[in-house]
């Protein structure tokens, strides 16, 4: 158990919908990372937050959003789904930027 | 273009044959190097972190090196339950983003 936790763990959807998912950082880890995983892409780092601000964007397409609330959790908000949205969405989270980062159970998502 | 690049892409071993997986990469300015182990359907689970060339660490029948332009996880005599798929990710100086590159993995099968 890293200590990161996400929610729901499964979520089915249809194309065209607006999904938010949830994680908790590890207890006094500031940093929290989303990543999304697909087959055909590999794990991708999309957007970093640290200690409630946006830190970095890497591949995350304009209809995805993220926040970090004052109590560290975070959400990453997913609109206008499509199929090839269909993936495993991971959250990881570090104490400060340059140390390994934790990651979460991640949440499987199905866009029909 | 920042790039991660492991081999083999599978790799499939009887128990007690050691052997080594592959990470190059080649990045402008690295910052660390990380080895994740990844069973289906979950999370990465944090293995090592490199900083510099001439690095080793070890943990149980795992052993990774870095050099300045790969990096090395060695496996001496595994187990059944070593099979996973293993992933080497790199986090490199510039724009500010703290958020990891990873390499596609090598997904090693130990036969008993």
């Amino acid at each position: 158990d890293s200590g990161v936790t996400q929610t729901p763990k499964h979520l089915i959807t249809a194309t065209g919908q607006r999904v938010t998912l949830r994680c908790s950082p590890r207890s006094g880890d500031l940093s929290v990372y989303w990543y999304q995983q697909s087959l055909d892409q590999g794990l991708q780092f999309l957007i970093q937050y640290y200690n409630g601000e946006e830190r970095a964007k890497g591949n995350i397409l304009e209809r995805f959003s993220a926040q970090q609330f004052p109590d560290l959790h975070s959400e990453l908000n997913l609109s206008s789904l499509e199929l090839g949205d269909s993936a495993l969405y991971f959250c990881a989270s570090s104490p400060r930027g340059l140390y390994e980062q934790y990651f979460g159970p991640g949440t499987r998502l199905t866009v029909t | 273009e920042d790039q991660v690049t492991q081999s083999p892409e599978a790799l499939r071993l009887q128990e007690g044959e050691s052997s080594s997986l592959n990470c190059s990469y080649t990045v402008s300015g690295l910052r660390g190097l990380f080895w994740y182990r990844q069973d289906p359907g979950k999370g990465p689970e944090f293995l090592f972190t490199l900083y510099s060339a001439g690095e080793e660490k070890e943990k149980e029948r795992l052993k990774a090196t870095l050099t300045k332009k790969e990096s090395f996880l060695h496996i001496t005599a595994p187990k059944p339950e070593d099979s996973a798929t293993y992933l080497c990710a790199v986090q490199f100086s510039g724009g500010g983003a703290d958020g990891l590159t990873f390499g596609k993995g090598t997904h090693l099968i130990i036969q008993p």
